[in-house]
């Protein structure tokens, strides 16, 4: 049982290159969620899932896309990098039942040049 | 909107010490409130999950409290050792569309000295 699984650990971007960052879990959650963290700064949610097919946006969604084809996976997509998108991404998941927990993933370390 | 907000951001204590970390949010309506421990480069790990019907939740030397009515809650680390040393975040839970979210509070680095 891996939990969450993220790739890449870490990844240096152009400007206005485009990437995706990869979520995975095996813990059979229909819930998951992508969030970032600033230095110094908590996590703010960038999209979340309900399930496969469904997604929705979160605090800060922009520049940000997502699909949801499976249960295990949530990819989330940058178009057209920038600086202000340098941040360390985790991706979590859970049940979606009140009064449960998120599993975080050890997340994606992003530099934007 | 919901803000949550930790004191200290940084605490440095000897080894041994009793500690209490500080959380606060701005909106009662709260599902649960759960602490946190994000270790450096690392994702992040729950300690204690507080439900909003619970006053406290204990697991080991880590004890958490919650007063849903004037927006606190605090973590107490007893007896600290140096491999408590990480930041410590807390987020409350509440309803979003379809789903409930996290607002996290900027965390509390802890340092334990030897």
């Amino acid at each position: 049982n891996a939990g969450v699984t993220q790739t890449p650990k870490f990844r240096i971007l152009k400007i206005g290159q485009s990437m995706t960052l990869q979520c995975a879990q095996d813990m059979n959650h229909n819930y998951m969620y992508w969030y970032r963290q600033d230095p110094g700064m908590g996590l703010k949610l960038i999209y979340y899932s309900v399930g496969a097919g469904i997604t929705d946006k979160g605090e800060v969604p922009n520049g940000y896309n997502v699909s949801r084809s499976t249960t295990e996976d949530f990819p989330l997509r940058l178009e057209l990098a920038a600086p202000s998108q340098t941040s360390v991404y985790f991706c979590a998941s859970s049940t979606g039942t009140m009064g449960e927990t998120q599993y975080f993933g050890p997340g994606t370390r992003l530099l934007v040049l | 909107k919901q803000e949550v907000t930790q004191i200290p951001a940084a605490l440095s204590v000897p080894e041994g010490e009793n500690l209490v970390l500080n959380c606060s949010f701005t909106d009662s309506a709260i599902y649960n409130l759960q602490w946190f421990r994000q270790d450096p480069g690392k994702g992040l790990t729950s300690l204690l999950l507080i439900q909003s019907s619970q006053r406290e939740q204990t697991s080991g030397r880590l004890n958490a409290s919650l007063d849903k009515s004037s927006g606190r809650s605090t973590l107490y680390i007893a007896a600290s050792q140096p491999g408590d040393s990480a930041t410590y975040l807390c987020a409350v839970a509440y309803s979003g569309a379809g789903s409930y979210q996290l607002t996290f509070g900027k965390g509390t680095k802890l340092s334990v000295i030897p």
